[in-house]
């Protein structure tokens, strides 16, 4: 059972925008950034938005991360095929001192 | 190039000790934290602990503390990562990830990833 909480799967066509949630709690999310990884099975993970909101260096503008209270969003707009991987969100736990992941989201492009 | 490269797949007994080693290139190693991470077969992400290159300081998940051990060598640029006592859900893809100087506890470089095989 993870720690945070995300949808197992998502589905959408391509050129659409999809929303993936991450819900958690005050002592994780609520206090702390959110990141989130895409993982391609086979690969490593890869960091997309951290700080919330904050794209690294060569990551698409179409990846675009948002946070209310305790929970948080990543919108990929303009869908590809190549989009099509699992997506993790993760923050610190101030009360479990340490770094929390949520189950993870595969998304699939129809 | 900067990058972490990891030692090769395991095969262990269940009760054995395994350790992952994580070399570092291409940055200043001690300015840097390193976190591990293990992801089961099909499984999702789940953090082992992390470490300060430079002061050597550890932190473990609370799940496993009394069994991981995480060090780091500065003159060979590497970290290990040793976990004892095995059992056969210890089975997963071992990643290690350095911790952006930028964001706390933001994974933005990965290595490979190790298989460890508990069985």
């Amino acid at each position: 059972q993870s720690v945070l909480t995300q949808p197992p799967s998502v589905s959408a066509a391509p050129r659409q925008t999809v929303t993936l949630s991450c819900s958690g709690s005050s002592s994780n999310v609520g206090s702390n950034g959110v990141n989130w990884y895409q993982q391609v099975p086979g690969e490593a993970p890869k960091l997309l938005i951290y700080y919330d909101d904050l794209r690294p260096s060569g990551v698409s503008d179409r990846f675009s991360g948002s946070k209310s209270g305790t929970s948080a969003s990543l919108a990929i707009s303009g869908l590809q095929s190549e989009d099509e991987a699992d997506y993790y969100c993760a923050a610190w736990d101030d009360s479990l001192n340490g770094q929390v992941f949520g189950g993870g989201t595969k998304l699939s492009v129809l | 190039q900067v990058q972490l490269v990891q030692s090769g797949a395991e095969v262990k007994k269940p009760g054995a000790s395994v350790t992952v080693s994580c070399k570092a290139s291409g940055y200043d190693f001690t300015l840097y934290a390193l976190h591990w991470v293990r992801q089961a077969p099909g499984q999702g992400l789940e953090w082992v602990g992390w470490i300060s290159a430079g002061s050597g300081s550890a932190k473990y998940s609370q799940r496993i503390q009394d069994r991981v051990k995480i060090t780091r060598d500065i003159s060979a640029t590497t970290t290990y990562m040793e976990l004892t006592n095995l059992r056969s859900e210890d089975t997963a893809v071992y990643y290690c990830a350095r911790e952006s100087v930028a964001a706390a506890a933001t994974c933005d470089l990965w290595g490979q990833g190790t298989r460890v095989s508990v069985s």
